[in-house]
């Protein structure tokens, strides 16, 4: 079963909108959360990664917002580009294991 | 810039007959992982090496098999493929300690006749 639930599927937005993915999980021993950038026809590339000690953490457009009680944490795209275009994968790690279980996805789309 | 590479980024083999991908990383990392992604899905972890500790996921077919013969250069063999096994094979490294970024490379696109 999927261990980190991502939401929604795919979502649609203008230009310089707030694209906002969801991620949940169960298990408590994950303690490392990256989210993953992927175009067509490329591998994932690490976007921004966090830490259960922290709340929230931004790099230039993104902020990734971190929720431990509620065992959820969440991406968001400030100012999104057309650029942005692309699907998003949340992960989960748990602190004494190299492997990462990914969330299913979400298909972002920046109009212009 | 250090990287990881995977060769060649298009394979086309028929059905039946053994193919060999191929990564290579700069990285110098200590771990190097397999996944296969198929379209619309995340990617799925067929295997990781620690150094040379082979680790092999329960779910993986008999049909996929791996090599390491150094740090630098890793390769998935699959030894007769079936139409389900048309997918991207990613490979990915990271240092040697738990919950670390992962570094990709962009894939091998196989496609089975």
């Amino acid at each position: 079963q999927q261990q980190v639930k991502q939401s929604p599927q795919s979502l649609i937005v203008q230009k310089g909108g707030i694209p906002i993915i969801n991620c949940a999980y169960e298990n408590t021993a994950f303690d490392y959360f990256p989210w993953y950038q992927q175009f067509p026809g490329k591998g994932p590339a690490l976007l921004i990664a966090i830490r259960p000690d922290v709340s929230e953490k931004k790099e230039g457009r993104f902020t990734i917002s971190f929720n431990k009680s509620a065992k959820q944490f969440s991406l968001h795209i400030m100012d999104s580009q057309p650029g942005d275009s692309a699907t998003y994968f949340c992960a989960a790690s748990k602190y004494n294991d190299y492997k990462l279980s990914f969330g299913a996805g979400t298909t972002v789309t920046v109009r212009a | 810039d250090a990287m990881v590479i995977q060769n060649p980024r298009y394979q086309v083999t028929q059905f039946g007959k053994p193919v060999t991908l191929s990564c290579s990383q700069t990285l110098n990392h200590n771990v190097m992982y397999w996944y296969q992604q198929k379209s619309s899905q995340a990617p799925k972890l067929l295997f990781h090496y620690y150094d040379k500790d082979f680790n092999n996921e329960a779910d993986t077919p008999d049909n996929f098999q791996s090599r390491r013969p150094n740090t630098s250069f890793c390769f998935l063999d699959i030894r007769s493929p079936g139409l389900g096994d048309a997918a991207m094979y990613l490979c990915a490294t990271s240092r040697d300690s738990p919950a670390q970024p992962q570094h990709f490379g962009d894939g091998t696109r196989l496609s089975i006749l």
